[in-house]
């Protein structure tokens, strides 16, 4: 089955930049989703399709996706964005949805 | 606005039955395939299941293939989970969640989720 594999945690002091990997084998031919989730809230999807914002996800946070990594950035970290991502795909060959490992971003 | 509102999840012994249900509204739900995910308590997301908008494909994760079903009524805007053989490891918080591709084949992200309900397999 396809496995997705992330850094378990990432450190970021405010202001500065947070880039969360996501590794695949050919990951850059599928489209990549990605989830923040609050402690004790429900993931919030905040990109879409590699690249795309859901409608009040703010620019701060983007998304690229090429060869064997996707990567969620989010820009100008603020206190507020300290939570656990995922990453998320497709997989045909198995008709499975597949989350990656999770980060835990902190802000320092 | 998108709700999805999970109800049913509880304590129950290892080898017993449990039905989930999520209520939806806010949007057309006879056109949107319907996922399930869970979180065991301190770990990452598992996706468990999909059911087409029509009902017409239902996939599964292999963890829970032959003990889980997912089914869906329209006329009445409500998805279920049935979990039969429960076990000691699929305790978990239980989320429904929404794809956002219009009678798709559930290959899309997943654009809204409800706040999940606990089901907890102990003896």
């Amino acid at each position: 089955s396809y496995v997705l594999t992330q850094p378990p945690s990432v450190s970021v002091a405010p202001g500065q930049t947070a880039r969360i990997t996501c590794g695949g084998n050919n990951i850059g031919s599928r489209r990549v989703h990605w989830y923040q989730q609050q402690p004790g809230q429900a993931p919030v999807m905040v990109v879409y399709d590699d690249s795309d914002r859901p409608s009040g996800i703010p620019e701060r946070f983007s998304g690229s996706n090429s060869g064997n990594t996707a990567t969620l950035t989010i820009s100008r970290v603020e206190v507020g964005d300290e939570a656990d991502y995922y990453c998320q795909v497709w997989d045909s060959s198995s008709v499975h949805q597949v989350f990656g490992t999770g980060t835990k971003v902190t802000v320092l | 606005q998108v709700q999805l509102v999970e109800s049913g999840g509880g304590v129950i012994q290892p080898g017993a039955s449990l039905r989930l249900s999520c209520a939806a509204s806010g949007f057309i739900f006879k056109d949107y395939g319907m996922h399930w995910v869970r979180q065991a308590p301190g770990k990452g997301l598992e996706w468990v299941a999909f059911i087409r908008f029509d009902g017409s494909n239902k996939y599964y994760a292999d963890s829970v293939k032959g003990r889980i079903t997912i089914s869906r009524d329209n006329s009445k805007n409500t998805l279920w989970l049935q979990m039969n053989t429960l076990r000691p490891e699929d305790t978990a918080v239980y989320y429904c969640a929404k794809d956002p591709c219009r009678r798709g084949a559930g290959d899309c992200s997943l654009d809204f989720w409800g706040q999940g309900t606990l089901v907890i397999v102990s003896s």
